[in-house]
């Protein structure tokens, strides 16, 4: 069955650093999505986009967070300047239609220091 | 305000005894409801998903729930666990004034399964 990627499993920054998080959605989809959960907390949903742009982002979604398909297959997440509270488990989701059966990755989990 | 909720953070059962988890939204619009299963170290796998019609719905690994407009719920239920059930579980919903994709996730059950 195919399945969402996400590299790398465990991401440990120094605050202040750019990071970027990677997904590959499932070949055929077509709307993707970042979700992210802090430790003991709920998913909250951050962005989703679709046809090259994004269709909605959350209030958490701020200046310091962007996201790009820079090729067929890929499908980022960049934090510019990391802070601690951006410690979390990031997931990446990807549907062939709009937010139907959405899929979802193993996650990353981003540690800020 | 729009908001999902389980009540229950975390339920002990024995292997083969019935589960039953508990899902609530408020909110006036109509829901598209969803359950989720994450594993630990793993991603979030879609159990079953409610948007209209037969207000009883099937899963997958033997998951059903039911939608009941009149209590706002979306219980989730298993006649009989099994080991590999142990793990989280998340109600989400869409509502259907939003944009696809802005699911807003419960803050989960762990369940947890005795020999």
């Amino acid at each position: 069955e195919p399945e969402v990627t996400q590299t790398p499993s465990h991401q440990v920054t120094q605050m202040g650093q750019e990071v970027i998080l990677r997904c590959v959605p499932i070949s055929n989809h077509l709307y993707f999505y970042w979700y992210r959960q802090i430790l003991g907390q709920k998913v909250e949903f951050l962005v989703s986009f679709y046809n090259n742009e994004i269709s909605e982002k959350s209030e958490i979604f701020d200046d310091q967070f962007s996201v790009e398909r820079p090729d067929g297959s890929n499908f980022t997440l960049k934090i510019r300047s990391t802070k601690l509270e951006d410690s979390a488990m990031y997931f990446c989701a990807s549907s062939e239609g709009e937010g139907v059966d959405q899929h979802f990755g193993d996650g990353t989990r981003l540690s800020i220091l | 305000a729009q908001s999902v909720t389980q009540p229950d953070i975390h339920i002990t059962v024995s292997e083969g005894a019935s589960l039953e988890l508990r899902c609530n939204y408020s909110y006036g619009a109509t829901p598209y409801l969803f359950w989720y299963v994450q594993s630990p170290g793993q991603g979030l796998q879609l159990l079953l998903k409610y948007f209209s019609g037969d207000t009883l719905v099937q899963g997958i690994k033997g998951f059903e729930a039911e939608f009941k407009r009149s209590q706002s719920s979306f219980n989730l239920r298993k006649p009989s666990v099994h080991w590999s059930d142990a793990a989280e579980y998340f109600c989400a919903v869409v509502w259907t004034t939003d944009s696809w994709g802005k699911f807003q996730f419960g803050a989960g059950t762990q369940v947890v399964v005795t020999p």
